[in-house]
């Protein structure tokens, strides 16, 4: 089935030290956006891809940085995690090509800094 | 960034019970969706709306955008336990140039069910 894979599911890290979380879709989507989420909070854009151009919010800190290397795949990297960093990052894509496309989500990634 | 107000924050009900909830804003939007999630899982879309006035149903929800295009409620009939999650509603509006579609995010409603 088409869909958005996030991987991993659970990712455990160290106070500063870089880490990335993928995302991948088979849904063809030219829109791929990452999300932060804490408890209990509804999803925080961090930043999004219109085909290979970057859109980054103005909130999100330098930290967050994102690549997408082909229409399939976007990474999230952290650079230098803190404990603040510790949340559900969500992926999502959506086609844009239609006001009928909407966004998809992915499982998201569980991130645990310690 | 800017929420919508979603209501009720939660709701604590009994197996079978009807639930309503709602969004409002004081923007429009062109699009209003309908989210669920579970935990440790990404939210799930139930409902799309895309013309102020429609009512559509996916099931046991149903869900409507509302005329002025500044509110949408969603209404689940004889709940069950699986409809357990955080009900998220999220409105968009449509720019001319293609590639700045943001979701605004109600502040969810927690759904729990009462055995």
């Amino acid at each position: 089935d088409a869909m958005v894979i996030q991987n991993p599911r659970y990712q455990v890290t160290q106070f500063g030290k870089p880490v990335t979380l993928s995302c991948s879709q088979t849904l063809n989507h030219n829109v791929m956006y990452w999300y932060q989420q804490k408890s209990s909070q509804a999803p925080k854009l961090l930043f999004h891809y219109y085909d290979k151009d970057f859109n980054n919010e103005a909130d999100t800190p330098d930290n967050f940085q994102s690549r997408r290397p082909n229409t399939s795949f976007c990474f999230l990297d952290i650079r230098s995690p803190g404990l603040g960093d510790a949340a559900m990052y969500l992926c999502a894509t959506s086609s844009v090509r239609a006001s009928t496309d909407t966004q998809y989500f992915g499982p998201g990634t569980r991130l645990t800094v310690l | 960034g800017q929420q919508l107000n979603q209501s009720p924050q939660s709701m604590f009900i009994q197996e079978g019970e009807d639930v309503s909830m709602n969004c409002t804003s004081s923007s429009i939007f062109n699009t209003w969706l309908w989210y669920k999630q579970e935990p440790g899982e990404g939210p799930v879309l139930l409902i799309a709306l895309y013309k102020a006035g429609e009512l559509t149903s996916n099931g046991r929800l149903t869900a409507q955008f509302g005329i002025t295009r500044k509110d949408s409620f969603l209404n689940i009939s004889a709940s069950i336990p699986s409809d357990v999650g955080i009900y998220f509603c999220a409105g968009q509006l449509w720019a001319s140039n293609f590639g700045n579609e943001k979701l605004t995010f109600g502040t969810g409603t927690r759904l729990t069910i009462i055995p």
